[in-house]
């Protein structure tokens, strides 16, 4: 079984729903991501957690919100969806300590908003 | 701020071709520089790192070479393969930091 999954892989909604954006791991780390990828932009940060009670935001968190509801889960929440939030969004996990801040990469969520 | 530029894509080459993807960085400091790579259909994993200047990090055949002078770091691999087709992320983690900075990707296409 994969170490960090997320749910779904794939949605299609329309402007203006709420979407959720789950992601779970189980490889016992306390530090969750959560990143978008656009074409020729590379992977920017939305928010991140360092433990339960930790959030944090990150390059790019207007119009998004997350809730760690426990150490292996951490979700992304688009209140209101836009089309220019249409994406590739991905999770990732770390440990404190680790070396050199390794990040432990889910499978992705591709997310169209229209 | 930092930041990390890498070359446009894709890039296309032969098998056993030799691959040469451009990185070059700023940042203050001397920070901690990263080669991760994206599969078709799954996330990014750490291919390679380097924490030092003149740190080669090496993984699977291809290295990368920790160029302070020229603040750059460029992935090189002599002999590609088909399996090696994929999207590759340059990154950096600033000396005093624990956040990642990447670049926007090169994808990578190896042909028989």
């Amino acid at each position: 079984d994969a170490d960090v999954t997320q749910t779904p892989r794939n949605r299609i909604t329309k402007t203006g729903k709420r979407i959720m954006l789950e992601c779970s791991q189980t490889k016992g780390h306390d530090r969750m991501y959560w990143y978008r990828q656009d074409p020729g932009l590379g992977l920017r940060l939305i928010y991140y957690s360092f433990d339960v009670k930790d959030i944090n935001k990150g390059e790019i968190s207007d119009g998004y919100s997350v809730s760690r509801q426990a150490q292996a889960k951490f979700s992304l929440s688009l209140e209101s969806a836009i089309p220019n939030q249409t994406a590739l969004y991905f999770c990732a996990t770390g440990q404190t300590g680790i070396p050199y801040n390794e990040q432990f990469f889910g499978p992705g969520t591709r997310l169209t908003v229209l | 701020g930092n930041s990390v530029t890498q070359m446009e894509g894709p890039v296309t080459l032969s098998e056993e071709a030799f691959l040469t993807i451009n990185c070059t960085y700023t940042a203050t400091g001397y920070p901690s520089l990263f080669w991760y790579v994206q599969y078709p259909g799954e996330g990014l994993q750490l291919l390679l790192k380097a924490t030092k200047a003149d740190d080669k990090g090496s993984n699977k055949g291809f290295e990368a070479t920790y160029r302070k002078e020229t603040t750059s770091f460029h992935l090189e691999k002599g002999s590609v393969q088909v399996s090696d087709s994929a999207v590759y992320f340059c990154a950096l983690r600033p000396n005093a930091g624990n956040m990642l900075t990447f670049g926007g990707g090169t994808r990578l296409m190896v042909k028989p």
